[in-house]
């Protein structure tokens, strides 16, 4: 298994501000995921960020809007560039473990945007 | 296109009773189905996964079946106990390329499991 730290756990911000979230495993590990979750959806994830490259964005979501960094095999951040009151949502980290594809988050960070 | 749905978006059940959440898929790519349990202000939670070339696997209370030439999955939770009440989340797992994995995700069952 894997333990992830990620914080701020929530966070109230002003639109037009940007918020910066981190997140911190206990092992090195090669891809780490950036998922958000709006209120009654399931889980979308934003991006995958590997070490040492550029991170790869899924369809909707962009760098400028999403810029995320990974400067290690043990941590990343994702900034939630511009914010507008539609980004309030959970942010959740991820990892996959070593065993059979299960995948380890972090407790998330509760983004309100006012 | 939601390729991994969860058509109930809630259950109740009565502690000590049997809960049966259900999850369809889509995809045929998908190698390994996964559950997880996600409680509120808390990240989600893995609970059993189910290789695509099994059709059941056991951890305690919890049993995954899958039937793949349905493409359907359900996890049995028995004896239902009031701390299982939580949002259960059905997710596959497919590569992507090289090494690489993306989970896609269904929309969740809120259980409610009753005293």
């Amino acid at each position: 298994s894997a333990v992830i730290s990620q914080k701020p756990s929530r966070d109230i911000c002003q639109r037009g501000t940007s918020l910066t979230i981190q997140c911190q495993v206990d092992s090195q590990v090669t891809m780490m995921f950036w998922y958000r979750q709006q209120p009654g959806q399931s889980l979308t994830l934003i991006a995958t960020a590997n070490q040492g490259s550029e991170a790869t964005y899924e369809s909707g979501f962009v760098i400028d809007k999403f810029p995320i960094s990974r400067p290690n095999l043990t941590f990343s951040t994702l900034t939630v560039s511009n914010m507008s009151p539609e980004d309030s949502s959970i942010y959740l980290c991820s990892v996959f473990g070593t065993g059979t594809g299960e995948a380890f988050f972090g407790q998330g960070t509760r983004l309100t945007v006012v | 296109d939601q390729q991994v749905k969860q058509n109930s978006p809630s259950l109740s059940v009565q502690e000590g009773r049997i809960s049966i959440l259900n999850c369809d898929y889509t995809n045929s790519m998908f190698d390994y189905f996964l559950w997880y349990k996600k409680y509120p202000a808390e990240g989600p939670t893995f609970l059993i996964s189910i290789s695509s070339i099994k059709d059941k696997n056991e951890d305690g209370r919890f049993t995954v079946f899958l039937n793949k030439s349905a493409k359907h999955l359900s996890l049995h939770i028995v004896p239902s106990q009031p701390g299982d009440s939580a949002v259960y989340f059905c997710a596959a797992s497919v590569s992507s390329g090289g090494n690489n994995r993306k989970l896609i995700w269904g929309l969740g069952t809120s259980l409610a499991v009753n005293p």
